[in-house]
């Protein structure tokens, strides 16, 4: 079985400076790993993806992401947010040979003007 | 719009009321999910379909609930009766499953319906 935690439920900081969330999984098979971000009242969307090759995914919004598998962790980072940026989080695992995703609990992400 | 179209965006019904929840996927995609947010739980995994055909309803929690796919274009989710604690944002999802691999790369969400069972 696969499950996925992120450490920090909620992360203030300041605007224009930098972020990092966090998360790792458990997983006895190979995953493929996603960032997606929930603005209020909206639908997920994802931010970036792992699937193969560079460990380094860059995504949209100038988010990046390193999988570092002997940590099995996936943390996501961002050098300098805006306010924009505030949202919720997920961080979520697919095994690479089922469909299913499993979602971490979630990570809000609150900057401050 | 990420090719997810959920209907309604809200609902507001009575305990003991049957609620129907539906999703509206692109076809093409192979595998559609229904997730439930809660502040409680977060998103929890209810059932997905692949192909049209349910695979894993392990995360419906009770009877009361029930899903269908009559084909690759729509899905419901029902609730008969609901009760309060059914209360929540219902996600519908579509994934594309990799021919060969068996696995997703990505999954679209609708933007949710947020049902309110008084």
């Amino acid at each position: 079985a696969q499950s996925v935690t992120q450490l920090d439920s909620q992360v203030p900081v300041f605007e224009e400076a930098p972020v990092e969330l966090r998360c790792n999984y458990s997983s006895s098979v190979s995953v493929y790993l996603f960032w997606y971000v929930q603005y209020p009242n909206q639908g997920l969307q994802l931010l970036l993806k792992y699937l193969s090759g560079s460990t380094l995914v860059k995504g949209i919004n100038g988010f990046e992401a390193e999988f570092n598998k002997s940590q099995t962790s996936f943390h996501l980072r961002k050098p300098s947010v805006h306010i924009s940026d505030t949202a919720e989080y997920f961080c979520a695992v697919t095994p690479t040979s089922y469909d299913k995703v499993i979602f971490g609990p979630g990570t809000s992400l609150s900057v401050i003007p | 719009d990420a090719g997810v179209i959920q209907s309604p965006r809200h609902e507001v019904t009575e305990m003991g009321q049957e609620v129907t929840l539906r999703c509206k996927p692109i076809s093409g995609h192979n595998s559609l999910f229904w997730y439930r947010q809660t502040m409680m739980r977060g998103l929890e995994l209810l059932i997905y379909f692949n192909n049209n055909v349910p695979i894993d309803d392990s995360g419906m929690p009770e009877d009361r609930f029930s899903a269908k796919m009559p084909n690759a274009s729509f899905s419901t989710l029902k609730i008969q009766p609901s009760e309060p604690r059914d209360s929540a944002v219902y996600f519908c999802a579509r994934t594309y499953i990799q021919p060969g691999t068996g696995s997703n790369t990505e999954a679209f969400f609708g933007q949710g319906t947020r049902l309110t069972v008084v």
